[in-house]
């Protein structure tokens, strides 16, 4: 069974600090993998996608992908209380159906 | 652009009742539709995905069906609620991007 492990958190980082997030996927054969973040009551919003190895950035937040350690991970830089939140790792194993983590709680502290 | 609608935003409903969500996509052709559950402290549970009209597959075993009687509208339904069906139920459409969401339904069985 095709599982996506996360540490469910809460995971708390000051104001202006780097928030690392981290998830295991267990298919080698997955293709694709995303970052969601979730607020509390409402749905979640894809923030960042990464198909190959290595690091992609956008704005204050970078992916990381390592497909020989199935492994991926987000860096927040700069961290705002509004990127408070629980972030959800996902993967597609290429039959277009995406596998999620249950996530993990992040509270930047002020 | 794309759109994504569901509704009702919140439901509260009896045990033994029926149950029907609505889902609805804007500004694509030919999608693929998928049901999440979200209970409460637990992560993403695939329900159905649809490739297209009338074509329904079932993840997992249980008092809800699925509907897809046009190409972008997905329904879920129920015949009698169970308590244990209480959760945010979530549409999605997928992309090559991932997944995109609509706002939710959060359904209480009491």
């Amino acid at each position: 069974q095709k599982e996506v492990e996360q540490n469910s958190g809460p995971l708390s980082v000051p104001e202006g600090a780097i928030a690392s997030l981290n998830c295991t996927y267990s298919d080698r054969g997955s293709q694709s993998f995303f970052w969601y973040r979730q607020y509390s009551g409402k749905s979640p919003e894809l923030i960042m996608f990464i198909y190959s190895n290595g690091d992609k950035e956008d704005g204050r937040f970078t992916a990381q992908l390592n497909k020989a350690s199935q492994y991926v991970s987000l860096l927040i830089r700069d961290s705002q209380p509004s990127d408070s939140a629980t972030y959800l790792c996902a993967v597609n194993g290429g039959d277009d159906k995406i596998i999620f983590g249950k996530g993990t709680r992040l509270h930047i502290l002020p | 652009s794309q759109t994504i609608h569901q509704w009702p935003a919140t439901l509260v409903q009896p045990v033994g009742s029926p149950l029907s969500l609505e889902c609805t996509v804007e500004g694509t052709s030919n999608p693929n539709l998928y049901w999440y559950r979200q209970a409460a402290g637990r992560g993403l549970q695939l329900l159905f995905y649809s490739v297209g009209i009338g074509q329904i597959s079932s993840e997992v075993p249980q008092n809800l069906s699925a509907s897809r009687p046009q190409d972008r509208q997905f329904i879920l339904s129920s015949k009698k609620l169970l308590l244990s069906d209480s959760g945010f139920y979530l549409c999605a459409w997928s992309h090559n991007y991932g997944y995109t969401f609509g706002s939710g339904t959060r359904l209480t069985v009491v």
